[in-house]
């Protein structure tokens, strides 16, 4: 009965790798979002996409890519991967006000 | 400055104590407050919702400030399950979308 889901939930990877982070959620919303949490625990948004499209980017390198092939699914496809990319990734959806996590995704840059 | 900032802590407290989080935002045309709650190595959930005549939930009071752009979370009877982070949030209109800004949190450990 997982609302959000991501895979992997840890990834570890060297420099200059290219990668992708899953993320599915079943409980029909409309909205879905990618969020960084960096070492000091500071949740920042990165995108968010609505019915498929890209409401929201912030000022993130264009490194990292969206891609939403239906409405329950988001991916982060990350390029050229930096020793600042480590952090944690959430994927979230909402219909309206309440935002739903999934259980997030560490990535280590090595 | 920071769009939404929060008590630096850390809290450590004894159980059955009662303690407040303060946080305030900047941005004046923010529409919706939130609290959420993280624990360790989780994800945030949503803890409570704050209105502007104040409201409670059990042992949590929220309260809101418009004038001031002030939010504030009360903890009475603090238990050993209520360590974990709280969050701060504020939704406001980015261009077309609506937008959850995250404070930095608040980390809040109950002692027996």
């Amino acid at each position: 009965d997982t609302a959000v889901s991501q895979t992997p939930k840890y990834l570890v990877t060297q420099m200059g790798n290219d990668k992708s982070i899953k993320c599915e959620q079943n409980l029909g919303h409309d909205t879905m979002y990618w969020y960084k949490q960096d070492s000091k625990k500071f949740l920042k948004i990165m995108f968010s996409y609505n019915n498929k499209e890209l409401i929201i980017n912030e000022t993130v390198p264009n490194r990292f890519s969206p891609k939403s092939p239906d409405k329950a699914h988001l991916n982060l496809h990350i390029n050229s991967l930096e020793l600042g990319d480590s952090a944690v990734y959430f994927c979230a959806s909402s219909q309206a006000s309440e935002q739903y996590f999934g259980p997030g995704t560490r990535l280590t840059v090595t | 400055r920071k769009e939404v900032e929060q008590d630096p802590g850390p809290f450590n407290v004894p159980e059955g104590a009662t303690v407040a989080f303060n946080c305030t935002y900047s941005n004046s045309a923010s529409q919706s407050f939130f609290w959420y709650r993280q624990d360790c190595r989780k994800e945030p959930k949503l803890l409570m919702s704050v209105y502007s005549s104040g409201n409670e939930d059990g042992r949590f009071t929220a309260q809101l400030n418009r004038a001031s752009q002030y939010i504030s979370l009360l903890i009475r009877d603090s238990k050993l399950s209520d360590s974990a982070t709280y969050l701060c949030v504020v939704k406001s209109l980015s261009g077309s979308a609506r937008q959850l800004t995250f404070g930095s949190g608040t980390q809040l450990t109950v002692l027996p």
